[in-house]
């Protein structure tokens, strides 16, 4: 069974706390994404990454940096947590689209973190 | 720019009532993907359709079928004989053709609450 693993369910932490929320997919997928989600916007996407140390910016990247050493894990970092990062993450991860359609991401089951 | 609306934020029926779930879509694109996916309480996105532009065909499979009208930017979502299982939130979403999976635009999501 293919999975996207995300290492909490649920974090809380201080403000100004450094945070690191960590995904590993065991799919060998060349694509991965983190995304908040917050209650009447939906999801939005916050850093992706095509490859091993590759990373790009998606709509909301401010407050937020990612690290990508392994094809299999994602990691979120949150430098200085602040109140308004409180949400639930959702990690993802997609095999490479080389133009012939891209395909469904597989999805993480979320970690809700509050910051206090 | 890309959007994806789902104007009902809640909706609320009786097992075996049937249900559409709403989608409107924007994009500039003239090659696109759309999107289903359902996101239960135990907060894993499962991926459920994928349809693109170029397919205006309606699908059916099992209780669920979706409506694809390109002339109304519409891709809607209908659940027949609803059942409790159904509960959950639903998201629609939207990518350009080239883009690697997982990179989406999402809706603020229609959670269905189905009653026993």
């Amino acid at each position: 069974d293919v999975k996207v693993t995300q290492s909490s369910r649920y974090l809380v932490k201080r403000t100004g706390e450094k945070v690191f929320l960590e995904c590993v997919q065991d799919m060998d997928h060349e694509n991965m994404f983190w995304y908040r989600q917050d209650p009447g916007l939906g999801l939005r996407l916050i850093y992706f990454s095509y490859d091993v140390k590759m990373k790009e910016k998606g709509d909301i990247p401010e407050g937020y940096s990612v690290s990508r050493e392994k094809k299999e894990r994602f990691s979120l970092i949150l430098e200085s947590a602040s109140t308004n990062q409180t949400s639930m993450y959702l990690c993802a991860s997609s095999p490479i689209n080389l133009g012939q359609g891209n395909t469904e991401a597989f999805f993480g089951q979320g970690t809700r973190l509050t910051v206090v | 720019a890309q959007k994806v609306t789902q104007a009902q934020t809640e909706i609320s029926v009786v097992e075996k009532e049937d249900v559409t779930l709403d989608c409107v879509y924007e994009t500039r694109d003239t090659t696109y993907y759309l999107f289903w996916y359902k996101q239960p309480p135990s907060g894993e996105l499962v991926f459920l359709i994928r349809r693109n532009s170029f397919d205006e065909q309606n699908e059916i499979s099992g209780r669920y079928s979706w409506n694809f009208q390109k002339s109304t930017s519409s891709f809607n979502f209908t659940i027949t004989a609803s059942q409790v299982v159904d509960s959950a939130v639903y998201f629609c979403a939207l990518t350009s053709y080239y883009n690697q999976g997982g990179k989406l635009i999402f809706g603020q999501g229609t959670e269905l609450s189905v009653k026993p």
